[in-house]
């Protein structure tokens, strides 16, 4: 079955560091991956999204790569600051089902200063 | 970018009693989407609501626990019939706009006592 993995662990780092997450999928080959963001109590913002013929993309201080041999996304905040701790989400579009999302759980961010 | 809001905000709700949702689209949209989460968890797509047909449920939906209206491309409805406290979630609606991305509205806190 398609599954989508991220680090149920929270990540913590000290501000100013570079952000990881990380985002694995199995059983599937996706045409693009979103990345979304999450506060408390609130609906996710999205970030940014690659598609499967892009290795890289960037905005501002947000940097993603898209492996589809290792089928894997890393999410990458650079010089991170206490405001963006959030909850992180992933998302793909299921095999055959375009307009739609499979979310993955998620991890948690917490930027310390 | 689309703006969403929803109604209610967050609501705390009796066993067996049922609870609609609402959703207002800032713009004419093709496809509504509606997610479920739960306490503690990712999103779950319930159901893909287009204007003039029938709502498509995900697996483990159906259409007489979450039925749903789409009587024009700016809004969509999402009842939640027949409560039981394993409903307590939050409910979200989200459009996708043309480059696949999706906005997601601020959700609905719901509680069933």
């Amino acid at each position: 079955s398609q599954k989508i993995e991220q680090n149920s662990e929270a990540l913590n780092i000290q501000e100013g560091k570079t952000a990881t997450l990380t985002c694995n999928y199995t059983n599937y080959s996706p045409a693009y991956l979103q990345w979304y963001r999450q506060d408390p109590g609130r609906g996710p913002v999205f970030l940014l999204l690659i598609r499967e013929n892009e290795k890289e993309k960037r905005k501002e201080r947000l940097k993603v790569t898209f492996d589809t041999t290792l089928k894997q996304s890393l999410f990458h905040i650079t010089a991170s600051q206490p405001a963006d701790s959030a909850t992180y989400l992933c998302a793909l579009p299921p095999s055959g089902g375009y307009n739609k999302l499979i979310f993955g759980a998620g991890t948690r961010l917490a930027v310390h200063p | 970018s689309a703006v969403i809001s929803q109604k209610p905000s967050r609501d705390i709700c009796q066993r067996g009693t049922s609870l609609t949702i609402q959703c207002q689209v800032d713009s004419q949209v093709t496809m509504m989407f509606w997610y479920r989460q739960q306490p503690g968890q990712s999103l779950t797509l319930i159901a893909t609501a287009n204007q003039g047909s029938e709502a498509t449920y995900e697996s483990g939906f159906v259409i007489d626990k979450f039925p749903i209206s789409r009587p024009n491309l700016t809004f969509s409805t999402l009842t939640v019939s027949n409560m039981s406290p394993e409903d307590s979630s939050i409910y979200l609606c989200s459009v996708e706009d043309p480059g696949d991305e999706q906005f997601f509205g601020p959700g609905t806190r719901l509680t069933v006592l």
